[in-house]
């Protein structure tokens, strides 16, 4: 499988309950950063996590990253509707030029 | 809040000709982008610019491809003659520096379709 990739590939849940993504990666990485796309629109950056660091909190998001395992999750607690999109993680190596690879992408559902 | 602009919004053209996406990076930010995403994929990296050269680029961006910075605000994406598998949404970012806890501010994107 490719750098950055998430699970699950779809994801459906009521509104006020959590969600969690999985994201998984290959190689060694100065961040990684999560990113979110309501459909067929721009990606808005959510937040970024240091390879230095193990977990991270902005609002109702927190990220962990497990860089033994190469891998981080994203949990949305007490979801709303307007939580539906996609999510993705990207990862910047160690090439200092900033190049993102991205994940697949988690696509989120959550019903009123 | 400073923003990432991208025009057109939406790019129709015919196979085999020439396409220039255009992009105004956030004022003070050094470190340009360009991604793609075709529909329902991920997002690929195609080039990076810093300091008016490419510092690193995908096997995507072929020669068919290429990068300006024509002045200081604009940074555009040419795709000399475009191909249907060119068609895509292009993304252009930026960022004010290369340090590892700095974000990258993506643009709404433009939406190209060859026809």
């Amino acid at each position: 499988s490719q750098q950055g990739e998430e699970d699950p590939q779809a994801l459906s849940i009521q509104e006020g309950e959590n969600a969690t993504m999985n994201c998984s990666y290959k190689t060694s990485i100065n961040n990684l950063q999560w990113y979110r796309q309501n459909s067929g629109r721009g990606l808005v950056h959510l937040i970024l996590i240091r390879s230095n660091e193990r977990e991270k909190h902005s609002g109702r998001l927190r990220v962990t990253l497990d860089t033994s395992k190469k891998s981080s999750s994203l949990l949305i607690t007490a979801s709303r509707a307007a939580d539906t999109a996609s999510y993705f993680c990207a990862t910047e190596g160690s090439s200092n030029t900033g190049k993102l690879i991205f994940g697949q992408g988690t696509t989120l559902q959550v019903k009123p | 809040e400073p923003e990432v602009t991208q025009t057109p919004s939406h790019q129709v053209t015919q196979m085999g000709q020439e396409v220039i996406l255009r992009c105004v990076p956030i004022s003070n930010h050094l470190y340009f982008y360009w991604y793609r995403q075709i529909l329902g994929q991920k997002v690929e990296f195609l080039v990076s610019f810093y300091n008016n050269e490419i510092s690193e680029k995908s096997e995507i961006f072929d020669d068919q491809f290429s990068v300006e910075r024509p002045d200081g605000s604009n940074f555009t994406l040419k795709i000399r003659s475009t191909k249907l598998e060119d068609s895509a949404m292009y993304f252009c970012a930026s960022r004010p520096t290369r340090t590892a806890q700095e974000t990258q501010y993506f643009g709404p994107g433009t939406r190209l379709l060859v026809l």
